[in-house]
């Protein structure tokens, strides 16, 4: 079946200027995570779904990077005024939520690079 | 700011020869769970271990988990050109949600045939 999905794949934006980052996750999938990786590095952990339960939001690195989630399914993460130091690739899992408190399915994740 | 700490950060082998990796981590955790990249792919995830296991096996992986040291290990045997990627570990705090993985900067392991 289809995995993860993210849009878009790459984005080159300018500094200052607002991004929408999505996330399509495997149908059912009731968890839906976003994770950052600098180059280079691990994953930083951002923020994670959990049905109708209110977000863990802990690891935005600012409020200038909020995440959203419409109907349970589909995700977008949107970073205000962006800064050099946002540059990253932003990736996304999802996963079953009983039985299965990990994100197994990540998306390709999208490049943003910002100038 | 990272939980686990992989070593080596990069790791060169033959084909046929056992890679080893090594993640050290820094709090108390739920479990341990390694996951591979290749090179401008997503993330796939490979095993995971609890708390309270000690080493677990699938197929060509073998993974140790030691909670009194904070390490565990990865083992892959017999390894191949296609084994070439990083290699994250990943863990979850007792005191953290369950959906909030702490990972490590990897190793990079290279096979080579």
């Amino acid at each position: 079946g289809a995995g993860v999905s993210q849009s878009p794949s790459n984005k080159v934006t300018e500094k200052g200027k607002d991004v929408e980052l999505r996330c399509d996750p495997i149908s059912g999938h009731t968890a839906l995570y976003w994770y950052r990786q600098s180059l280079g590095q691990g994953l930083e952990f951002l923020i994670y779904f959990q049905g109708n339960s209110a977000p863990d939001k802990s690891g935005l690195p600012s409020d200038r990077f909020s995440a959203e989630r419409t109907g349970g399914s589909v995700s977008t993460l949107t970073i205000q005024r962006t800064q050099q130091e946002d540059s990253a690739v932003y990736l996304c899992a999802s996963s079953l939520a009983l039985g299965q408190g990990y994100p197994n399915d990540f998306g390709p994740g999208t490049r943003l690079l910002v100038l | 700011s990272q939980q686990g700490e992989e070593d080596p950060q990069a790791l060169s082998i033959q084909e046929g020869e056992n890679a080893t990796m090594n993640c050290s981590y820094k709090t108390s955790i739920n479990n341990l769970q390694w996951y591979r990249q290749n090179s401008g792919r997503g993330l796939v995830h490979l095993i995971l271990i609890r708390s309270n296991e000690r080493e677990k096996h699938s197929g060509r992986l073998r993974v140790t988990l030691d909670t009194s040291k904070k390490s565990s290990s990865l083992l892959i045997t017999a390894s191949r050109a296609a084994d070439t990627a990083s290699y994250f570990c990943a863990t979850v705090s007792q005191t953290d949600s369950w959906g909030k993985l702490q990972f490590g900067a990897g190793t990079q392991v290279v096979v080579t045939p």
